[in-house]
This record gives structure tokens, sequence and C-alpha cells, in this order.
């Protein structure tokens, strides 16, 4: 257990709204990452934060934005949510040589 | 692009058996492999890490390898019991942590 918590843990939402979903660490780890994981694709990344307010994007990033304030915390926002973002979202972090440490997820569903 | 690839994407064995996963990617340029189990509707646990300059690690009943020039890590999991039924998931760290890629995973089975 890295010390790593999402909320919330499901949301349903209707299509053209904006869902914020937050990741929490307890340790100060610097590299932060948000993933989505959808059948027939796999875990694919969306953002990263290499040290607060420094992020980028990853393989996924489009309709997504994310923001890191506290070196504990990071925000990923769905700025107008859409069907094909109905997925399972997991946060992670990067401890000792980059080995990574998941969040336990959180199921979205746009209607 | 890197592209992991992991056979077979199902595995059903009886409890007691040993077995071996397989993990293979496109790019050898990687700074390290890392091992996970996920069950279902959980998130991912962290099994084994190996390092580029490493040939392979051990934990308990598990032990992982990686030959970076192949292209190819493997999982070898001894005495599987049903705890251990889950999926597990390979991925390759090619540029310190801005380009993780995950495999499809490997659905194991170990029936009582």
């Amino acid at each position: 257990d890295a010390g790593i918590t999402q909320s919330p843990r499901h949301k349903v939402t209707e299509t053209g709204t904006p869902v914020t979903l937050r990741c929490h660490q307890t340790e100060n780890h610097r590299y932060m990452y948000w993933y989505r994981q959808d059948p027939g694709h796999g875990l694919r990344l969306i953002h990263y934060s290499y040290g607060v307010k420094d992020t980028d994007k990853g393989e996924v990033s489009d309709g997504y934005s994310v923001s890191r304030s506290k070196t504990e915390d990071f925000l990923l926002t769905l700025e107008s949510a859409t069907s094909s973002q109905t997925s399972v979202y997991f946060c992670a972090i990067s401890v000792r040589e980059n080995e990574q440490y998941f969040g336990p997820g959180t199921r979205l569903t746009v209607t | 692009k890197q592209e992991v690839t992991q056979i077979p994407a199902a595995l059903s064995v009886p409890e007691g058996e040993n077995l071996v996963l397989n993990c293979s990617f496109t790019d050898s340029a990687i700074y390290n492999l890392q091992w996970f189990r996920q069950d279902p509707g959980k998130g991912l646990t962290s099994l084994l890490l190996i390092q580029s300059s490493q040939r392979e690690q051990t934990s308990g009943r598990l032990n992982a390898s990686l030959d970076k020039s192949s292209g190819r890590s493997t999982l070898y999991i001894a005495a599987s019991q049903p705890g251990d039924s889950a999926t597990y998931l390979c991925a390759v760290d090619g540029n310190y942590g801005q380009n993780f890629v995950f495999g499809p995973g490997t659905r194991l089975s170990v029936l009582p």
C-alpha cells in the first residue's frame, strides 16, 4: 500500500458535463500519473506530473486536463464528458527506481 | 513506438503446477520492466521490478527474468495456488517515467 487514494470511486455523469477526479498520495513522491483502462486497449497513459505545476501529456490526452497545485494531489478533469470517456481511471505514483504503485481506481460512466 | 505483447492471453492450470508467463517488447531501449497482478475490479499490485542492468528478480514463488537484447521477459510462478488467479501485466519504462507502456495481460486461472 503506497498510500494512494482516489475519489470518487464510482461516478455516473451525463454527456457534456465537466468531471474532476482526484488522486491523493500520503508521501511526497514527485511523479504521478493518470491512466485509463479499457477492454481491448489495456492501460494507457493520459497525463503525468513530475512536480507541482509540472505536467505533460501522455498517449491519450485529448479531452483531458490535469492540475497539480500541491505535491500530494493530482487532479484529472474531463472538460466536457463524452461516452467514449466511460472507463476505469487509475492514478499511479513512482517511487525508487521508478517502480510504480497504483491507486484503487475510479469507475466512470458517461451516459 | 514501443509495443508490448503478452502470451498467452489466458491460461488455466491445475493447482501445484509451475508456469511461465511471457512478455515481449519491440524497443530494447528500456529503463526498467515491471510485473503487476490485477484482481477483478481492483487496482494493480506491483510484483517485481527489473532494472535494465539486471537479468532477474525473485520474490517468494515468483521469478522474473529480462533479456533486453531479445526484447523478452518471463514471469515464472512456482507451485501455483488458486490465490494466484488474476490477470498479470507487464509494463516497460522507456524514458524514466515519461513512457510507460503496458501489455494487454495474461488472465491466469489456477484450479483447485
